[in-house]
């Protein structure tokens, strides 16, 4: 069966401080693999989606990226922490057919102070 | 203007009754996907139900099924016989075929309390 990994699960991280979160996929291959933040009591926004090793699409211009550094394993990344960039970051994964129902990680809350 | 509307912020329902939680969608595509979501406390999001745009029969999964209207553009969520573990976020989410790679859009989601 298919998992899907993240950490750290929770982070406090001073403003302009570097960023890393990553997230892993098991038990499945060429997943779309996806990155959402969601603002505390809001929904879900995409930040970035992934259909193969190192191809990115960015939907939110900001000061965050993404890797795709290997098949199953996906990273965020700052170079600079902003308070604005605090909030629950989830990583998801599909298969890319199909209904293309979309499987979540646990999340990272992030806390820029 | 929003592809996903949740009309209601939050919901009360009583344990053991059916409750329904609205959505509305925007789109011009003829084949998208549409996708309710469960966010406890914790935070994950669990994948519930999914209904697309050409299926004819409402989609189930146990307690959860999904009254799909297509020309009013509803998916709305029905939960029978609620029960305490129920309360949570409850997001709707649509796929659009045009040019997405199974890109989601989420509404802003309702919060559902079940009393005992």
């Amino acid at each position: 069966s298919q998992t899907i990994h993240q950490w750290p699960a929770t982070l406090v991280q001073p403003v302009g401080s570097p960023l890393s979160l990553e997230c892993t996929v098991e038990g499945t291959s060429n997943p779309n693999l996806y990155w959402y933040r969601q603002a505390a009591g809001r929904g879900l926004q995409l930040l970035f989606y992934s259909v193969g090793i190192g191809q990115i699409s960015s939907e939110v211009p900001q000061n965050l990226s993404a890797s795709r550094p290997q098949d199953r394993q996906f990273i965020l990344s700052s170079k600079k922490l902003l308070l604005s960039d605090s909030g629950f970051y989830l990583c998801a994964w599909s298969s890319g057919t199909g209904a293309y129902e979309q499987y979540f990680g646990p999340g990272t809350r992030l806390t820029v102070t | 203007a929003q592809k996903i509307t949740q009309t209601q912020p939050g919901m009360f329902v009583q344990e053991k009754e059916a409750v329904t939680l609205d959505c509305t969608y925007d789109t011009s595509d003829q084949s998208y996907g549409l996708f309710w979501y469960k966010q406890p406390s914790s935070g994950e999001m669990i994948f519930l139900i999914y209904q697309g745009s050409y299926d004819e029969q409402n989609a189930t999964e146990g307690r959860y099924s999904l009254n799909f209207q297509k020309a009013r553009k509803s998916a709305n969520l029905v939960i029978s016989a609620s029960q305490l573990g129920d309360s949570a976020m409850y997001f709707c989410a649509m796929r659009e075929e045009r040019g997405s790679q199974g890109n989601l859009i989420f509404g802003k989601g309702t919060k559902l309390s079940v009393k005992p």
